[in-house]
């Protein structure tokens, strides 16, 4: 089986833009997951979608926002960007009983 | 607030010897923790699991333990090697919805 698909895996973005990331799950696995990683805060729950809905969200301001399509891959939006959101963006893929993700490699998203 | 915490931001360790990588949690509705270890340039795997009716499993050389009273987890490595030099996340998730809170993480570094 393939694994968990991330594009772009690096990105460059100024201020005050947006951006779309997107990520592929496990063939088969229906829920996709998003976290934000930097150095200081470790990996930070953005939101999870099962079935093309939100079913859990973290506390990001409104500026994050995703949503996922009916082969279950999902796509994040960053919109006004600003430098602080120069981080890792992993997503990560479940699908069985036992509750275990699969992450992708992550995109690398830098701020100027 | 952070919920599950990981103290160390790093550990060195001889080739050969003990690893022991130590995690809190706050919540106490957590029921299912992971570990996962993370390469440079890559997305975290998962390493050994364990559910809140267990206070020990093992895989190979890797040992979880969890003691419940105390809100602690620890991962044993034992006898570490260099290839296990990463960085070393817990998580943990409640039993309703598949939101998982992650620790800061730990690096670890095994000498040859």
């Amino acid at each position: 089986k393939a694994g968990v698909t991330q594009t772009p895996r690096y990105l460059i973005k100024t201020r005050g833009q947006q951006v779309t990331l997107s990520c592929s799950p496990i063939s088969g696995h229906r829920s996709v997951s998003w976290y934000q990683q930097t150095p200081g805060q470790g990996l930070q729950f953005l939101f999870e979608y099962f079935s093309e809905t939100q079913r859990n969200k973290g506390n990001f301001p409104g500026r994050f926002s995703g949503r996922q399509f009916s082969n279950s891959r999902s796509e994040m939006n960053v919109s006004t960007l600003e430098l602080g959101d120069s981080a890792l963006y992993l997503c990560a893929s479940s699908g069985g009983s036992d509750n275990e993700q699969f992450f992708g490699p992550g995109t690398r998203l830098t701020v100027l | 607030d952070q919920q599950v915490k990981q103290n160390s931001p790093s550990l060195s360790v001889q080739e050969g010897r003990i690893s022991i990588l130590n995690c809190d949690y706050t919540n106490s509705m957590f029921d299912y923790f992971l570990w996962y270890k993370k390469y440079p340039a890559e997305g975290p795997t998962f390493l050994i699991s364990i559910s809140s009716i267990k206070d020990k499993n093992e895989d190979g050389r890797f040992t979880v333990f969890l003691n419940k009273s105390a809100k602690h987890l620890s991962l044993h490595i034992v006898p570490s090697q260099p290839g296990d030099s990463a960085v070393y996340f817990c998580a943990a998730s409640a039993i309703i919805g598949n939101q998982f809170y992650f620790g800061t993480g730990t690096s670890l570094t095994v000498i040859p």
